[in-house]
């Protein structure tokens, strides 16, 4: 069974520092990512998404995300973190070699922008 | 649009109880998905549907029991439930399950077990 690892459980930063956010998968076949957020007191929303070619990938609100296929990784990064970024960070595996396709979330990440 | 709506908000109920959630989304999409999330933990997938009909059910018990109408609409029905039971309860829907596509996720609802 496909697993998803992020490392870092809470991070806390400054603003204006940069970040980056680390999530490593078990499955090695082929794979779309994601990273979704949740905003205190919202609803998950998609940051961004891998599904096939470039590997650096840009999603909403100045975040990246580079897709290491034989590191098995798709970490995020932003190069300068806001307060409002405070939220709780998942990244997300769902495998395109199987009949399930249900995504697989890692155990998040919560992000503690101060000012 | 792209919203998936969920009502109610919140929801507070007794173990004997019977009580319904209800998720809708106006996208088109095909694929529609309950997920429970405990405090502090990723959401964790309980059922999928896909076209109308039950694709994956996750070894829920049987206290929970899904429903999709129709391609629009999807509820879970929940009946003689536990206090471990309570969780924000989220619904997603996506294009398709078979296909590189994300899935869009409601606001959830917290429901409480008394």
């Amino acid at each position: 069974a496909q697993s998803v690892s992020q490392h870092n459980h809470h991070v806390i930063l400054s603003e204006a520092a940069s970040l980056e956010l680390g999530c490593n998968y078990s499955y090695g076949g082929t794979v779309n990512l994601f990273w979704y957020v949740q905003y205190p007191g919202q609803h998950l929303q998609l940051l961004l998404k891998y599904f096939s070619g470039d590997p650096l990938v840009k999603g909403i609100k100045g975040f990246e995300a580079e897709f290491i296929k034989s590191k098995f990784s798709f970490n995020l990064r932003k190069p300068s973190v806001q307060w409002s970024d405070t939220a709780e960070y998942f990244c997300a595996v769902n495998s395109m070699d199987t009949g399930r396709r249900a995504l697989t979330f890692g155990s998040g990440t919560r992000l503690q922008v101060q000012p | 649009d792209t919203e998936v709506t969920q009502t109610p908000k919140h929801l507070v109920m007794g173990m004997t109880n019977k009580k319904s959630l209800k998720c809708e989304q106006h996208m088109g999409h095909r694929a529609m998905y309950w997920y429970k999330q405990k405090a502090k933990k990723p959401p964790e997938l309980m059922f999928v549907y896909s076209y109308e009909k039950l694709s994956i059910n996750e070894s829920v018990p049987s206290r929970f029991s899904p429903e999709c109408p129709n391609s629009s609409l999807l509820n879970l029905h929940l009946h003689a439930l536990q206090p471990e039971d309570s969780a924000l309860y989220l619904c997603a829907s996506s294009q398709d399950h078979l296909g590189p596509y994300e899935q869009y996720f409601g606001p959830g609802t917290r429901l409480t077990v008394t």
